[in-house]
C-alpha cells in the first residue's frame, strides 16, 4: 500500500481565495482525520470521520473550514476565504479502527495563506 | 477532555547518551498511549506504542514505560545517535473510540 497520500504537497494562494486539500486514506481504514500543525499550537486535530461520517467537527476553527468524504477513499478539506493565519502544515491520517488505534500520517499540505 | 503535557520543549545530548521525554495526561480512563517521531519537514510516524494494560515496552533503543497510578509515561531513547535528532511526540487516547490528544512535543538533538 502507498500509505496515505495527499495533495497538494504545497500550497501558496492569496487571502481570499478558496483552498481546498485532498486525501487518500490507506484502503480499508474505517477512520480519517485531518490534523494542522503550527509552531504555536502544535497538532490540533481539526475533524474526523468514522465510515466517511464526520463525528466530531469541535476542533474546526471557523465556518471558514469545511471538510467532506464521499467515499471510502476520498477527502477534502476546503477553506473558503483563506486568511493568513491559516498558513500552516495540514496533515491527513487514517486509522484501522476495529480495535487498532495507530494513527499513519500522510506526508502533509503545506500551505502559505499571503 | 484529555490534556497531555509533555516535557521538555528541547533537550540537547551528546551522541551515545540515553534521552528521556516524559509526557502527563488527566483522564484516567486513557488507555493507549503512542510515540511519534516528525524529522524536519516530514509526517509524524510512530515509533513505539504501549496500552494501559503493560507497564513497559522495548524496541531495540527505545522503550516507553507507563505508571498509570501517576498518569504518566515516559520515552526513553538509549545510545542515542545523530539520526534520532527530530521532534518526539507523545499523545493518549481516551475512553472509548476517541481521537489522540498530542503533546506540544520535544525537540531532541544530538550532537555527534
Amino acid at each position: 500500500d502507498a500509505g496515505v497520500i495527499q495533495s497538494p504537497r504545497h500550497e501558496v494562494t492569496e487571502m481570499g481565495q478558496e483552498v481546498t486539500l485532498r486525501c487518500k486514506p490507506i484502503s480499508g481504514h474505517d477512520y480519517l482525520f485531518w490534523y494542522r500543525q503550527t509552531m504555536m499550537r502544535g497538532l490540533e486535530l481539526l475533524i474526523y470521520f468514522n465510515n466517511n461520517v464526520p463525528i466530531d467537527d469541535s476542533g474546526m476553527p471557523e465556518d471558514r473550514f469545511s471538510a467532506k468524504m464521499p467515499n471510502a477513499s476520498f477527502s477534502t478539506l476546503k477553506i473558503q476565504p483563506s486568511e493568513p493565519r491559516d498558513s500552516a502544515v495540514y496533515f491527513c491520517a487514517s486509522s484501522p479502527g476495529q480495535g487498532t488505534d495507530t494513527q499513519y500520517f500522510g506526508p502533509g499540505t503545506r500551505l502559505t495563506v499571503l | 477532555g484529555e490534556n497531555v503535557e509533555q516535557h521538555p520543549s528541547t533537550l540537547s545530548v551528546q551522541e551515545g547518551d540515553s534521552a528521556v521525554i516524559k509526557c502527563t495526561y488527566s483522564d484516567s480512563a486513557s488507555n493507549y498511549f503512542p510515540w511519534y517521531k516528525q524529522e524536519l519537514g516530514k509526517r509524524p510516524q510512530l515509533i513505539i506504542d504501549i496500552r494501559s494494560n503493560v507497564g513497559e515496552k522495548k524496541d531495540q533503543r527505545i522503550a516507553v514505560t507507563l505508571n498509570k497510578t501517576a498518569k504518566h509515561f515516559s520515552l526513553h531513547i538509549t545510545e542515542t545517535q545523530p539520526e534520532d535528532s527530530a521532534v518526539y511526540f507523545c499523545a493518549a487516547k481516551g475512553s472509548g473510540y476517541s481521537t489522540l490528544t498530542f503533546g506540544k512535543g520535544t525537540m531532541l538533538l544530538v550532537s555527534p
